[in-house]
């Protein structure tokens, strides 16, 4: 099936550390993966995404790495501050259906200040 | 600014109750998705539409049907609700020239 796993569930960081949220997925014919950043109360908003034609992005303090021959993908967040604290979300498009994005279970990450 | 909208952000509704609902988006997308946001589940997909009239299941369809009669209108019917159909519901919208996903905030749906 249409898999996302991300790891771990929940995250606790000092301020001013790094925080690293791991995803897998199952189709290495996928081509699209976003990430989505929650904060308590609000919707999903994209913080940053990349394509399977690109290595890594970066954008500010966070960057988004892939690994096609290992299908996963990850978010780097550099430097972490309160506002980082949220549920972020991984996903990715698979080739099945151009429309569809399957979601990670998400992780909860709260910077300690 | 995209703007997708949400008919209530919170609603408690009866067992056995047809539920509506709806979701609103001002920026011309041809793409609508409903969600449902479980603790520990992440984000999954119930039903969406990629053009007006147009539907397709997602991953959890049962027990829900969609309506899209407008372009900019999305509505999510629950035909006999059921408990275990309380969960936060989210709405989202996207155009063909962008693979963003813009959600609504969210309905906070409890179904006694």
């Amino acid at each position: 099936g249409e898999n996302v796993e991300q790891h771990p569930s929940t995250l606790s960081v000092q301020e001013g550390d790094s925080a690293v949220i791991k995803c897998t997925y199952s189709d290495s014919a996928s081509n699209y993966f976003p990430w989505y950043k929650q904060e308590l109360g609000k919707r999903p908003q994209l913080i940053i995404d990349i394509r399977s034609n690109v290595g890594e992005k970066k954008d500010q303090r966070i960057a988004v790495t892939l690994n096609k021959t290992a299908k996963h993908f990850s978010l780097h967040i550099t430097e972490t501050q309160p506002e980082d604290s949220a549920v972020y979300f991984c996903a990715a498009r698979f080739p099945s259906n151009d429309y569809k994005l399957s979601f990670g279970a998400g992780t909860t990450v709260t910077v300690r200040a | 600014d995209v703007k997708v909208t949400q008919s209530s952000r919170y609603l408690v509704k009866r067992t056995g109750e047809k539920v509506f609902l709806e979701c609103v988006q001002d920026m011309d997308h041809e793409n609508m998705f409903w969600y449902r946001q479980d603790p520990g589940l992440g984000l999954r997909l119930i039903y969406f539409s990629y053009d007006v009239k147009m539907k397709e299941k997602g991953d959890i369809p049962e027990g829900y049907s969609v309506s899209r009669e407008k372009k900019e209108r999305f509505s999510l019917i629950l035909e006999s609700a059921s408990t275990n159909q309380t969960s936060m519901y989210l709405c989202a919208s996207r155009g063909v020239v962008t693979d963003t996903q813009y959600f609504g905030p969210g309905t906070r749906l409890t179904v006694l």
